[in-house]
């Protein structure tokens, strides 16, 4: 079965912290995806990576950044953390050409 | 930009009564559609896609959604709900197209099943 681990399933941090979030996926999946859901918002796209050390913006970027470098292992940076990013992040994989898209079970982050 | 509006916020409905949640995506090119489930306290798992042919698809669990072109919709039903059909379940789109595909999200639909 895939695999998709993110490495805390809660996290609770200080405004003004960095905060690293970690994702690792066992498919040998080209394209890796961080996602925040919201109440009534849905799964908003923050990054995607298609390949090692490739990344690309999705529609809410601002206070974040991600790194790859390895395939297999994709994280999310908040650089300097702030109320307004208590949320729950979800990681994501695909092959490139997908039909489907695998999920990790969540971190939900608190910034206090 | 693509978009994807989920008409329902919340669906209540009784155990073993029919049920429809309703998906409207913006795009006119050519799309992959999905439906993903969220369990209380769990990831997203595809419950079931489109990418072409029959516009007719189902799940294993008895969930079926009926792609419409001409509607733009993707609405998802069962004849018979169960209290373990208990969940939030998000639509989405993504390009026909390769490379990186991004899916993009509904603002997702909490079913609730009362006994």
């Amino acid at each position: 079965d895939v695999k998709v681990t993110q490495s805390s399933r809660y996290l609770v941090k200080r405004t003004g912290e960095k905060v690293f979030l970690e994702c690792v996926q066992d498919m040998d999946h080209e394209n890796m995806f961080w996602y925040r859901q919201d109440p009534g918002l849905g799964l908003r796209l923050i990054y995607f990576s298609y390949d090692v050390k490739m990344k690309e913006k999705g529609d809410i970027p601002e206070g974040y950044s991600v790194s790859r470098e390895k395939k297999e292992r994709f994280s999310l940076i908040l650089e300097s953390a702030s109320t307004n990013q208590t949320s729950m992040y979800l990681c994501a994989s695909s092959f490139i050409g997908w039909t489907e898209a695998f999920f990790g079970q969540g971190t939900r982050l608190t910034v206090v | 930009a693509q978009s994807v509006t989920q008409l329902d916020s919340q669906v209540p409905v009784f155990e073993e009564a029919p049920v429809e949640l309703r998906c409207n995506y913006s795009s006119s090119v050519s799309v992959y559609l999905f439906w993903y489930v969220q369990y209380p306290n769990q990831g997203l798992q595809l419950l079931l896609k489109y990418l072409s042919g029959s516009t007719l698809v189902e799940s294993i669990n008895g969930f079926e959604a009926e792609f419409n072109k001409s509607q733009t919709s993707f609405h998802l039903r069962k004849p018979s709900v169960h209290i373990s059909d208990t969940a939030e379940y998000f639509c989405a789109v993504s390009d026909g197209g390769g490379g990186a595909q991004k899916l993009v999200f509904g603002q997702g639909t909490r079913l609730t099943i009362n006994p």
